[in-house]
């Protein structure tokens, strides 16, 4: 069956620009997160979604980023002014059920120039 | 606080060469532990899931286990195709689904 999908696969902006990554799940997939990979900073965690619900927005790294999910499908991740640092591998990963195995999609990579 | 600590970060292997990579953590309670491997600009690839000490998988060349502290990713007579960077992730209690993620090592396969 189809995997998680990720859009776009590639993102160059200019610093200070919005930009919206997205993410489609793998179908009836309840649970969806967000991660961050960076060069040599492994994989940092930035948000659950359980249904459209995201109870817990700690782990995002600052108020520039935000996330939400609609349809219990579909999530959109945002970064509004985007800075230098921003440059990452976004990824998307979507389970079952909250805390089941996570099934990862290919990522956005985001320069910000 | 929890964290993952991989072993090594990189590792040479001519091909049919078996080792071990290593994976030791500290978790409040531990939910489960997950293997993947990543492929370069890809995005990680489900291997293994283990839940409690003792507990042992196996896929192909690939033998993944685990203790109250630590995991082994065992490759036995590995391949070229067998090259990747492989990632340990733990899943605490807090109930979020959040995995910690280690460093990962970097596997090179020569033939």
């Amino acid at each position: 069956g189809a995997g998680v999908s990720q859009s776009p696969s590639n993102k160059v902006t200019e610093k200070g620009k919005d930009v919206e990554l997205r993410c489609d799940p793998i179908s009836g997939h309840t649970a969806l997160y967000w991660y961050r990979q960076s060069l040599g900073q492994g994989l940092e965690f930035l948000i659950y979604f359980q249904g459209n619900s995201a109870p817990d927005k700690s782990g995002l790294p600052s108020d520039r980023f935000s996330a939400e999910r609609t349809g219990g499908s579909v999530s959109t991740l945002t970064i509004q002014r985007t800075q230098q640092e921003d440059s990452a591998v976004y990824l998307c990963a979507s389970s079952p059920r909250l805390a089941d195995t996570q099934y990862f999609g290919p990522g956005t990579r985001l320069t910000v120039l | 606080e929890d964290q993952v600590t991989q072993s090594p970060e990189a590792l040479r292997l001519q091909e049919g060469e078996s080792s071990s990579l290593n994976c030791s953590y500290t978790v409040s309670g531990l939910r489960g532990l997950f293997w993947y491997r990543q492929d370069p600009g890809k995005g990680p690839e489900f291997l293994f899931t283990l839940y409690s000490a003792g507990e042992e998988k196996e896929k192909e060349r690939l033998k993944a286990t685990l203790t109250k502290k630590e995991s082994f990713l065992h490759i036995t007579a590995p391949k070229p195709e067998d090259s990747a960077t492989y990632l340990c992730a733990v899943q605490g209690s807090s109930n979020t689904g959040k995995l910690i993620f280690g460093q990962g090592t970097t596997l090179q396969v020569k033939p």
